[in-house]
């Protein structure tokens, strides 16, 4: 069973600038959720893909947006990039039916704006 | 809005000592998570909890839900360099919020030799 994973890595950007990060869902679940996590800060929902479609939204403006695609696999753009929006941003699947309530998180992708 | 508040924010203490990161909301979630998280990488499922007044252990670690489900604690027994990391708490709303988390802001623990 293949865990959650995420690319890029690492990434920099320009503030203007437009970025897709990817997200690759464990085998069997079905619910992508993407959250952004802040130096020295716990993860916010950003929001929520089940059946590629959007399931629920944070507190986060327009300009982040996301896809998810038939085999479950997910996108967060950000277009406009600010330099607040540096952050490592984590995607975490789940599935009702065989996980419950647990939610398994990739490695995330640390994003820097300059 | 769902709010978390985790206490302390930072704890420092010496190998073998016992150590208790509290949970608190004014909020009801249908279960509530606990992670670890070392640097630069994603958070690490420790353990869910769903009925109130639950325990569970999970060697060292015991993790208790409140009987109302607003609160959680996480107890660490005899603390070792090992466990040194970041400890978050995050509560699932259920229902329409389901897999939606509301994380607690975090307790860097440090465990010195």
């Amino acid at each position: 069973e293949t865990g959650v994973t995420q690319s890029p890595t690492h990434l920099i950007k320009t503030r203007g600038q437009q970025v897709t990060l990817r997200c690759s869902s464990q085998s069997g679940h079905n619910t992508v959720s993407w959250y952004q996590q802040a130096l020295g800060q716990g993860p916010q929902f950003i929001f929520q893909y089940y059946r590629e479609e959007e399931n629920g939204r944070g507190n986060f403006p327009p300009r982040f947006s996301g896809l998810q695609f038939p085999n479950y696999s997910s996108e967060l753009n950000v277009n406009a990039l600010e330099l607040d929006d540096s952050a490592l941003y984590l995607c975490a699947s789940s599935s009702k039916r065989t996980s419950g309530y647990e939610q398994y998180f990739g490695p995330g992708t640390r994003l820097t704006v300059t | 809005t769902q709010l978390l508040e985790q206490s302390p924010q930072f704890l420092s203490i010496q190998e073998g000592e016992n150590l208790t990161v509290y949970c608190n909301s004014s909020s009801v979630f249908s279960s509530l998570q606990w992670y670890r998280q070392e640097p630069g990488e994603g958070p690490v499922l420790l353990v869910t909890v769903v009925t109130g007044g639950e325990v569970k252990k999970l060697k060292r670690l015991t993790f208790q839900f409140g009987d109302a489900r607003k609160d959680s604690s996480l107890h660490i027994t005899a603390a070792q360099p090992g466990d040194t990391g970041l400890y978050l708490c995050a509560g699932d709303g259920g229902g329409t919020s389901y897999g939606k988390l509301t994380f607690g802001q975090g307790t860097i623990l440090t465990v010195h030799p």
